[in-house]
């Protein structure tokens, strides 16, 4: 079973618009990381924010803020005021927690978004 | 601000040469990672190292690959015998002790003709 489930390829926003990347994924493990991570086309990841699975608030940074729905197991990504610079490829990931030893992130495929002008 | 830097970045190599990557982790970090990409595909994590050994691996990391830290600063991936199925992209991260998020370099660019 795929542990990161990134429902959406594509996606289409119009400049200054909010978007919503989707992203569920699938662990027994009760302690977690949920992160989303920024691949424009020159193929850097750039690291956008991180919720931990007993974080009692969604997490913001800036424009970017994840829904957090633990009950559905969904971290979706909200991007508001879209800008031109956003487009890109986003990718969520998550870390399991219950072996101290493991640090692997774990991906899913990616959502491709482009932002219209 | 700090960030973590990849050499080179673009490595083209012949089936069977060696070939190794190098990466500068953020200075006060204490955790390196090794991810790869193939083009077109989801990020796949390669190998963990903490205290100098590695801490964890994929089972895409076999008696291939070997990873080092020759001294305080460089993080190395070593490919013995490289295969045309190694082409990718692979990514140096790290993050700091007691935090989680991983940051990553900009990659190096591998293509085995």
């Amino acid at each position: 079973a795929q542990k990161i489930t990134q429902t959406q390829p594509g996606m289409f926003v119009q400049e200054k618009e909010a978007v919503t990347l989707d992203c569920t994924y699938d662990t027994s493990d009760p302690s977690y990381g949920l992160f989303w991570y920024k691949q424009p086309s020159s193929g850097e990841m750039i690291f956008l924010i991180y919720q931990g699975s007993y974080d009692q608030q969604n997490a913001t940074e800036g424009r970017y803020s994840l829904n957090f729905q633990k009950a559905r197991k969904s971290a979706n990504l909200v991007i508001s005021a879209s800008q031109l610079g956003d487009s890109a490829m986003y990718f969520c990931a998550m870390r399991e927690f219950m072996d101290t030893g493991r640090r692997a992130l774990t991906f899913g495929s990616g959502t491709r978004l482009q932002v219209q002008p | 601000e700090p960030e973590v830097t990849q050499t080179p970045s673009h490595q083209v190599t012949q089936m069977g040469q060696e070939v190794i990557l190098r990466c500068v982790p953020i200075s006060n970090h204490l955790y390196f990672y090794w991810y790869r990409q193939i083009l077109g595909q989801k990020v796949e994590f390669l190998v963990s190292f903490y205290n100098n050994e590695i801490s964890e691996k994929s089972e895409i990391f076999d008696d291939q690959f070997s990873v080092e830290r020759p001294d305080g600063s460089n993080f190395t991936l070593k490919i013995r015998s490289t295969k045309l199925e190694d082409s990718a992209m692979y990514f140096c991260a790290s993050s700091a002790l007691g935090f989680y998020e991983q940051y990553f370099g900009p990659g190096t660019r591998l293509t085995v003709t």
